[in-house]
């Protein structure tokens, strides 16, 4: 079982660049979460998908972040364009509804904008 | 709307000392309650979990008690180790089960040999 995977581990890049990060949730899971953790504001939820499908997107930041989950398998997040503010680590979880909802975390992408 | 608070941290012990983590939960119905934990350097991983009132989730020497009369899910473990050192976070999933978690702002636990 490879759990979730994520990519990349870290990313640095400078103000103004077009940052994506990307996940592949376990295998058989219909639930998609992108959070993201920073000292100050600890742990956000940003976005959710069931079935692929965005449910809730009250945790985005603003326009400059979206998300998209084209396929059960593969889910991107995306930062255009980055802020120095937007440095955190970014985590993504899956889950199957109805297993009382125990998400399984990645290891996280640590994005840092200069 | 649902929600989660944790004592604040840092909690700091000393190696085999008796540790206790406060959680208590506002919901409707019947929330399903996890505690995760978050070794430095990693995502959260599920410690313990509990789905209804009275049961007790247990792992690794760690245990809580869902109490639906206190709306709480309080940590315990009788003897921490220096391995025990990590953040805590204590969730609910809302009874409407839409598969999201509802995290609590995380303690921090340093344990020294």
């Amino acid at each position: 079982d490879a759990g979730v995977i994520q990519s990349p581990r870290h990313e640095v890049t400078e103000m103004g660049q077009e940052v994506t990060l990307r996940c592949k949730p376990i295998s058989g899971h219909n639930s998609l979460f992108w959070y993201r953790q920073t000292m100050m504001r600890g742990l956000e939820l940003l976005i959710y998908f069931n079935n692929n499908v965005p449910i809730d997107d009250s945790g985005m930041p603003e326009d400059r972040f979206s998300a998209k989950m084209p396929n059960a398998s593969f889910s991107t997040l995306k930062i255009q364009p980055s802020e120095p503010r937007d440095s955190a680590v970014y985590f993504c979880a899956s889950t199957t509804t109805g297993l009382y909802n125990e998400q399984f975390f990645g290891p996280g992408t640590r994005l840092t904008v200069l | 709307g649902d929600s989660v608070t944790q004592m604040e941290g840092p909690v700091t012990l000393s190696e085999e000392a008796f540790l206790t983590i406060n959680c208590t939960y506002t919901a409707t119905g019947y929330p399903s309650l996890f505690w995760y934990v978050q070794y430095p350097g990693e995502g959260l991983q599920l410690l313990l979990k509990a789905t209804k009132a009275d049961d007790k989730g247990s792992n690794k020497g760690f245990e809580a008690t869902y109490r639906k009369e206190t709306t709480s899910f309080h940590l315990e473990k009788g003897s921490v180790q220096v391995s025990d050192s990590a953040v805590y976070f204590c969730a609910l999933s809302p009874a409407s089960n839409t598969g999201k978690l509802i995290f609590g702002q995380g303690t921090t636990l340093q344990v020294k040999p």
